[in-house]
């Protein structure tokens, strides 16, 4: 079965500081799919970022950056010089296989609050 | 604009009453999904269906039922409205295989009284 945990529940920080959002994630599958959504408070769920797992390729997209580690089957996001725009919950996500059945397994989610 | 429509965004029900919740996508994807997010609890998966014709449970299918209506619409049926199903429900598509991305919907919010 597959497990995606995000340990920390709630961060908040002062806008202009770098913040990582841990993600681990559990899966007997040798291919798979980890994404990365945002949900600010108007409630829509955004896509920022898909990594399969042949591709340990740290990415970085402006102020995003993602950590793939799969020794420690980590994929952690790091937000550098944090905005109040941040502020919004942050969901790690897995699918498996490359199958018509695959399907999305979510953390919990982080909540993210970015003060002035 | 393409992407997956739900319907309605807001619903009261109170205990015991009946509705169905609609979504359709327009972008030919093969597999739709139904969601419910809970506070601290992220989103689980109710029910998908992987193609026309076919539905199969998701982690939390109790109390729920589903019909594939074509390609483009998948329903979530609730026949007998509980207070436990107090939730946002959130519809998804993707192309079903090598899962380039998932797109969802804006969400129902729903609340049983």
């Amino acid at each position: 079965a597959q497990k995606v945990t995000q340990a920390q529940t709630e961060i908040s920080v002062v806008e202009k500081e770098d913040v990582t959002l841990d993600c681990v994630y559990e899966t007997r599958d040798t291919t798979y799919y980890l994404f990365w959504y945002k949900q600010p408070p108007s409630g829509e769920l955004v896509f920022l970022i898909r990594r399969n797992s042949f591709d340990e390729q740290n990415e970085i997209s402006g102020r995003y950056s993602w950590n793939f580690q799969k020794s420690t089957s980590s994929f952690n996001f790091t937000i550098t010089a944090s905005q109040v725009v941040d502020s919004a919950v942050y969901f790690c996500a897995l699918s498996d296989s490359t199958g018509a059945n695959s399907k999305l397994t979510f953390g919990k989610g982080i909540t993210l609050s970015v003060r002035p | 604009n393409a992407g997956v429509t739900q319907t309605p965004k807001f619903q009261v029900l109170k205990t015991g009453q009946s509705m169905t919740l609609q979504c359709a996508q327009d972008m030919n994807h093969n597999s739709m999904y139904w969601y419910r997010q809970d506070p601290g609890m992220g989103l689980r998966l109710i029910y998908y269906s992987a193609s026309e014709g076919t539905t199969d449970k998701g982690e939390v299918p109790n109390g729920y039922n589903v019909s594939r209506l074509n390609k483009r619409e998948f329903s979530l049926r609730l026949e007998s409205a509980a207070p436990s199903q107090t939730s946002v429900y959130f519809c998804a598509s993707s192309q079903g295989r090598f899962n380039y991305g998932y797109t969802f919907g804006s969400g129902t919010r729903l609340t049983v009284v």
